[in-house]
């Protein structure tokens, strides 16, 4: 079955650590995978795209690796504060049916200072 | 300038009574999307118009929900003889190419 998993716990961290998320799939071909932001009683909001040919994205304090053959990815924040904390989504994109996102369920983060 | 709206933001109806929950996208956003979102999951995808026409409607769980953009810009998702299960937030989103922009979504709770 299609499945796609993201750390179950919470993950809480100090403030100035380096946060990494996982996100990890079974039975999805994606085009490519995003990473989204998602804060109480609001809707997600979009960080970060990398593509299956890409290995690596940067944007400011965040870093997305996307392994295709580990059906992995991998997203960092470098520098954490607690702004930072929220709940992150990743999502494959499936081209095929026009881009519809299939989310996991997302990981709570917490940083603490 | 704005973003996708909906409304209204919190819905309370009654088991077996009649929904419609409207979404306005970003102006120019030909694509639409809505998702439902259980506590604790997330977004779920229900329905994606491309213009007035549903594209993919293979998320919707039956027949007692249907959606319409009947211009190619407001959607109204649409909830017949409701459930306690249908309780969720509703979400929208709207997109020109890979990045969807969502909505605040509806919070639908059903006595």
């Amino acid at each position: 079955s299609q499945k796609i998993e993201q750390n179950s716990e919470a993950l809480n961290i100090q403030e100035g650590k380096t946060a990494t998320l996982t996100c990890n799939y079974t039975n999805y071909s994606p085009a490519y995978l995003q990473w989204y932001r998602q804060d109480p009683g609001r809707g997600p909001v979009f960080l970060l795209l990398i593509r299956e040919n890409e290995k690596e994205k940067r944007k400011e304090r965040l870093k997305v690796t996307f392994d295709t053959t580990l059906k992995q990815s991998l997203f960092h924040i470098t520098a954490s504060q607690p702004a930072d904390s929220a709940t992150y989504l990743c999502a494959l994109v499936l081209m095929e049916y026009g881009n519809k996102l299939v989310f996991g369920a997302g990981t709570i983060l917490r940083v603490k200072s | 300038g704005a973003g996708v709206s909906q409304t209204p933001s919190n819905k309370v109806t009654e088991k077996g009574k009649y929904v419609e929950l409207r979404c306005d996208p970003i102006s120019g956003h030909t694509a639409l999307y809505w998702y439902r979102q259980s506590l604790g999951q997330g977004p779920e995808f229900l329905i994606y118009f491309q213009g007035t026409g549903a594209a993919d409607d293979s998320g919707l769980p039956n027949d007692r929900f249907f959606a319409v953009r009947p211009e190619g810009s407001v959607s109204t998702l649409k909830i017949q003889r409701t459930e306690r299960g249908d309780s969720a937030v509703y979400l929208c989103a709207s997109s020109t190419g890979e990045t969807q922009y969502f909505g605040p979504g509806t919070r639908l709770l059903v006595l």
